[in-house]
């Protein structure tokens, strides 16, 4: 079946732009997880979705980001005001959310941001 | 809150060696130990993941051994091949939360030489 996808693949902005990076999980995943992983580093846990809610966005850096998931699929993570230190690869994952919470989380390929 | 280190960040081998890769955590609430391999341009995959009931878990090639007393684990993969070349990520989380909170190391470069 299909995996986690993500749109676009590739986005360049200019400071201080707006831009909109999206998911689609893998089908009847209730759990979204969003990551930002720097050049060289590991995967930085951003915000988690359980459903249509945001159950924890302790790791989005600040106000100028933030995510929805309106209908509990897909979701949209909306950086504002972007800067040159949010260039990063943004990844999403998805999880069937069992009960417990320690199901395999499946990641999508990114979206590489590069803001000039 | 939870810190994830990793040891080596490159590591080279011959093809058909074995390549271990090391981590420790400092969360004892900790109790689900995921490796991720990542290939250049693509999203982590899951490549073998322990849980803080079981001490190892073997998959074909690869291996994972868990001391908790120590809080660190382990990854063992042997008969190496060049596709094992790739960065490879551990990551810890705890379900006290009901969720999979992931913490990753900060990766180890693997190349296989043939």
């Amino acid at each position: 079946g299909a995996g986690v996808s993500q749109t676009p693949s590739n986005k360049v902005t200019e400071k201080g732009k707006y831009v909109e990076l999206r998911c689609d999980p893998i089908s009847g995943h209730t759990a979204l997880y969003w990551y930002r992983q720097s050049l060289g580093q590991g995967p930085e846990f951003l915000i988690y979705f359980q459903g249509t809610g945001a159950a924890d966005d302790s790791g989005l850096p600040n106000d100028r980001f933030f995510a929805v998931r309106p209908e509990g699929s897909v979701s949209t993570l909306k950086i504002q005001r972007t800067e040159r230190g949010d260039s990063a690869v943004y990844l999403c994952a998805s999880s069937g959310g069992l009960a417990g919470g320690l199901d395999t989380q499946y990641f999508g390929p990114g979206t590489r941001l590069t803001v000039l | 809150g939870e810190n994830v280190e990793q040891h080596p960040s490159t590591l080279s081998v011959q093809e058909g060696d074995s390549a271990v890769i090391k981590c420790t955590y400092s969360d004892s609430a900790s109790n689900y130990f995921p490796w991720y391999k990542q290939e250049l341009g693509k999203g982590p995959q899951l490549i073998i993941d322990i849980r803080s009931n079981v001490g190892e878990k073997k998959d074909q090639r690869i291996a994972v051994t868990l001391n908790k007393t120590a809080k660190h684990f382990s990854l063992h993969i042997t008969e190496t091949q060049p596709e094992d070349s790739a960065v490879y990520f551990c990551a810890a989380s705890s379900s006290s939360g009901g969720y999979n909170k992931l913490i990753f190391g900060a990766g180890t470069r693997l190349a296989v030489h043939p």
